[in-house]
């Protein structure tokens, strides 16, 4: 299984743009990484994902790595709905569509 | 369109009683999945299902049962709730075979024993 690391904590100022590092360095060749982030008392929302190269989409971009051991989710404008807890997940072996999460990155924004 | 829909939101069970969380989704997706998440913590995979009639174990299955009779519904079944327990359950699905395909998640089920 894919295991990933990311920092506990990140504090932004709003509409500053925000890099969310994350660490996955047993990644296999066909995992694709995933951004999953967690407003406060909701579950789970899809942010991103990708395979190798850069992605974009209307909530944010993820920068890969060339040796897909290590992602950069990045916010371009954050603002006080972005507060959450910003989730780098890994998947499960074989194609079953496990999710495996770690303990993820608390980002605040700053008024 | 409902996508993942889960009840009840809140449950206060007694040590020993057992019950069932309840989770549908109408997005026609194969996988689905149960969650845990503790205070301050990530999610730990219960149980998942990847298709009807199929189920596995995930990180911590013990104390928890679930059946997928249809492509639609998963349910948790506590077997004997104990006061380690107490978290909030989260329900997911996903459609199978992509794994560049995303996860939708329900609102969340927040359980407690006492």
């Amino acid at each position: 299984d894919a295991k990933t690391t990311q920092p506990n904590s990140m504090e932004s100022n709003e509409e500053e743009p925000v890099h969310l590092p994350c660490n996955h360095s047993t990644i296999s060749g066909t995992d694709y990484i995933h951004w999953y982030r967690q407003l406060p008392s909701q579950g789970p929302e899809y942010v991103i994902h990708g395979l190798t190269s850069n992605v974009n989409n209307r909530m944010a971009s993820l920068a890969i790595a060339e040796d897909r051991k290590s992602s950069t989710l990045i916010l371009h404008r954050a603002t006080l709905r972005d507060a959450a807890v910003y989730y780098c997940v890994g998947h499960g072996s074989s194609n079953t569509g496990k999710l495996i999460f770690g303990q993820g990155t608390t980002l605040q924004v700053k008024p | 369109n409902a996508g993942v829909t889960q009840t009840p939101k809140f449950q206060v069970l007694k040590t020993g009683q057992s019950m069932t969380l309840q989770c549908a989704q109408d997005m026609n997706h194969e996988y689905m999945s149960w969650y845990r998440q503790d205070p301050g913590m990530g999610l730990r995979l219960i149980h998942y299902s990847v298709g009807a009639g199929i189920t596995d174990q995930g990180e911590v299955p013990n104390g928890y049962n679930v059946s997928r009779s249809t492509t639609e519904d998963f349910p948790l079944r506590l077997l004997s709730a104990a006061p380690s327990q107490t978290s909030v359950y989260f329900c997911a699905s996903s459609s199978l075979g992509r794994l560049n395909t995303e996860a939708f998640f329900g609102q969340g089920t927040r359980l407690t024993v006492v």
